[in-house]
């Protein structure tokens, strides 16, 4: 069975700083992974996926997530913080090649102050 | 237009009423899904569709039923609501025919409390 793991569930940074919200998952097979964003009052965005090739991915509004097999990872990141990044942020799980049922992480709060 | 919809986006009802969450869709996809969200416990998955003649339970669906009217509509139906199913509850869709496979686009969300 797959599983997510975030770890925090609340993160707090300056503006400008380094974001880093954390997942880990388990799969027995190899995984589609995922990043979306909820914005308050708002549905799901999706921010960036993983699916094949490049284990570097980079995202909307400057984000960025590695894939790390060793790891079992897929660390969300970006280099400096803005208050607009504030919101709910997701790490999801699929079979790659099966029937694109996510399952989801708890999910991180950023808050971003001045 | 928002390229999928959920009605109603509030709704505060009683236990044991008979509850119906709609959804609608633009997109033109086969695929949709129903999720529930509930604060530290992430969205799961209620039930999905992968086309008009096919529906599948998910891993929370007892309690819960649902209705693909059409390519376009997808129903959750609450028979008897219960003060447990007080939640956010999420539309999606997918296209697995996409380049961008496996990628769910999502409804803003039904808020909905039980009394």
């Amino acid at each position: 069975a797959q599983s997510v793991t975030q770890l925090g569930s609340h993160v707090s940074v300056s503006e400008g700083a380094l974001v880093l919200l954390r997942c880990n998952y388990s799969s027995s097979v190899p995984p589609y992974l995922f990043w979306y964003v909820q914005y308050p009052n708002q549905g799901l965005q999706l921010l960036l996926k993983y699916t094949t090739g490049a284990t570097l991915v980079k995202g909307i509004n400057g984000f960025e997530a590695e894939f790390k097999k060793s790891e079992t990872s897929f660390h969300l990141t970006k280099p400096s913080a803005h208050m607009s990044d504030a919101a709910e942020y997701f790490c999801a799980v699929s079979e790659a090649g099966g029937y694109n049922k996510l399952i989801f992480g708890a999910g991180t709060r950023l808050a971003v102050h001045p | 237009d928002a390229d999928v919809t959920q009605t109603p986006r509030n709704r505060i009802t009683k236990t044991g009423k008979r509850i119906m969450l709609e959804c609608s869709q633009t997109k033109g996809h086969d695929r949709m899904y129903w999720y529930r969200q509930d604060p530290g416990l992430g969205l799961r998955l209620i039930y999905y569709s992968f086309d008009v003649k096919d529906i599948n339970k998910g891993e929370i669906s007892d309690g819960y039923s649902v209705s693909r009217q059409a390519q376009a509509k997808f129903s959750l139906s609450l028979e008897s609501a219960i003060p447990n199913q007080t939640a956010l509850y999420f539309c999606a869709t997918s296209d697995p025919t996409e380049i961008s496979t496996d990628t769910q686009y999502f409804g803003p969300g039904t808020r909905l409390t039980v009394l």
